[in-house]
Order: C-alpha cells, then sequence, then structure tokens
C-alpha cells in the first residue's frame, strides 16, 4: 500500500500548456505539502494545507494553484507553464501540528518530474 | 534564504566506514529531522531530534544538536553500499504555522 502517491510520475509539456499534478495520503494525516526539487536538489517548500485550508504559501508565481478537497488530496495546478518550472516536485504530508503543537516528520510521495520544452 | 546548509557537499567512503555529514542553520527551530533520498525517489524521513534534546541513536544512525552553534551532525556507522543515497537536513521552526525549510544536501557514496 502506497502511504503518499503522485501521478504523474512523468509529465514532459510544452511552454504555455497547463498541467496538473494529483497526490493522495493514505496515512490519515492532517496536513499536506508541495515542494519543488531543482536540478541542484534543493527543496523548497512550494505550499502546506491543514484540513484543506492553506496554511503556507511561499513566494510561488500565482500561476501555481493548489486545490484540496479532502484533506487525503493535494493536487497542484500550473497554468502557463513555463522553462523554469521544469523540476521534480514532490507531495508529502505529516501530522497536524496544530493538533500536538509540534512539527512531525512528513512522509514523502515518489515525486512528478515535469519537464517543460 | 536557505536554513539548513549540508557540509559536505559530497562524501565518498569505503563500505564499513563511518560517514559523517554536518548540518547548520540561521535561525531558532523547535525541531531538527533527517532525511534520506535515493536516486529518483521521494525523501525518507530518517530521525527527528528536537531542539531541547542533544543526542539521538537509531540503529546505526547518530544525530547530534548543538543548539548554540545552530548545529547538527548526522553519523553513519559501520556504512554499506545501500547507505548510498542524499542525506538532508530540515529544520523546523514557526513563521506563522511551522515550516520545514531543508537544504541542499550531501551526496554520500558508499563504495562496495
Amino acid at each position: 500500500d502506497t502511504a503518499v502517491s503522485q501521478t504523474p510520475k512523468y509529465l514532459v509539456t510544452q511552454m504555455g500548456n497547463d498541467k496538473s499534478i494529483k497526490c493522495e495520503q493514505n496515512l490519515g494525516h492532517d496536513t499536506m505539502y508541495w515542494y519543488k526539487q531543482d536540478s541542484k536538489k534543493f527543496l523548497k517548500i512550494m505550499f502546506s494545507y491543514n484540513n484543506k485550508e492553506l496554511i503556507i504559501n511561499e513566494t510561488v508565481p500565482n500561476r501555481f494553484s493548489p486545490k484540496s478537497p479532502d484533506k487525503a488530496h493535494l493536487n497542484l495546478h500550473i497554468n502557463s507553464l513555463e522553462l523554469g518550472d521544469s523540476a521534480v516536485y514532490f507531495c508529502a504530508s505529516s501530522q497536524s501540528f496544530l493538533a500536538g503543537g509540534l512539527p512531525h516528520e512528513q512522509y514523502f510521495g515518489p515525486g512528478t518530474r515535469l519537464t517543460v520544452t | 534564504s536557505q536554513q539548513g546548509e549540508e557540509d559536505p557537499q559530497a562524501l565518498s567512503i569505503q563500505e564499513g566506514e563511518n560517514a559523517t555529514m554536518n548540518c547548520s542553520y540561521k535561525t531558532s527551530i523547535n525541531n531538527l529531522q533527517w532525511y534520506r533520498q535515493n536516486s529518483g525517489r521521494g525523501l525518507v524521513h530518517l530521525i527527528l531530534i528536537r531542539s531541547n534534546e542533544r543526542e539521538k541513536h537509531s540503529g546505526r544512525l547518530r544525530v547530534t544538536l548543538d543548539t548554540s552553534k545552530k548545529s547538527s551532525s548526522l553519523l553513519i556507522t559501520a556504512s554499506r553500499a545501500a547507505d548510498t543515497a542524499s542525506y538532508f537536513c530540515a529544520t523546523a521552526s514557526w513563521g506563522g504555522g511551522f515550516k520545514t525549510i531543508f537544504g541542499a544536501g550531501t551526496r554520500l557514496f558508499v563504495k562496495a
């Protein structure tokens, strides 16, 4: 059983297109995240949701729009894709820090490699 | 700016040797976590150390935390070829919501 799953695993698309990446977790976690990992392996937080509500929104172009239909899903939609969007995008989940007051370890999905040509 | 920075960027050792990786950070933290990433895979959580702890062990892993120096180290003893991966430290601190910030990682290569 995959704890955190993402689809698709690979995504190749042209500049200007709109694409979505889906993420689902079956761990019963309340908090979910999206990260971007660039070619130098630097991992940067993009968004964090807790119980379907946005709690962290880093400086990300508004072409990126996360959507959480329920607490087990956090999808990422990207409009007008640019070359610089090429990266590996990771979804993650964790127990809610709001409940215990402490940040917990995160469980990562396998990543989606996005290539914009 | 980046919170956690690992040192060295890359490390190559023989199987059986110990591997030590260091992490430095800039602001106050609630906890510090270490993750491993195998090539082409997602990150896997290894160990979490809270700001009021100084040392923690998990199997062949030993993590230390020095909040006065804002630094942490990860020691892998008796390394194995399967330990070959990138290792990331991540600091969790409050910023309107707990934010976990990852460093750029140390690439460890263990030669059989």
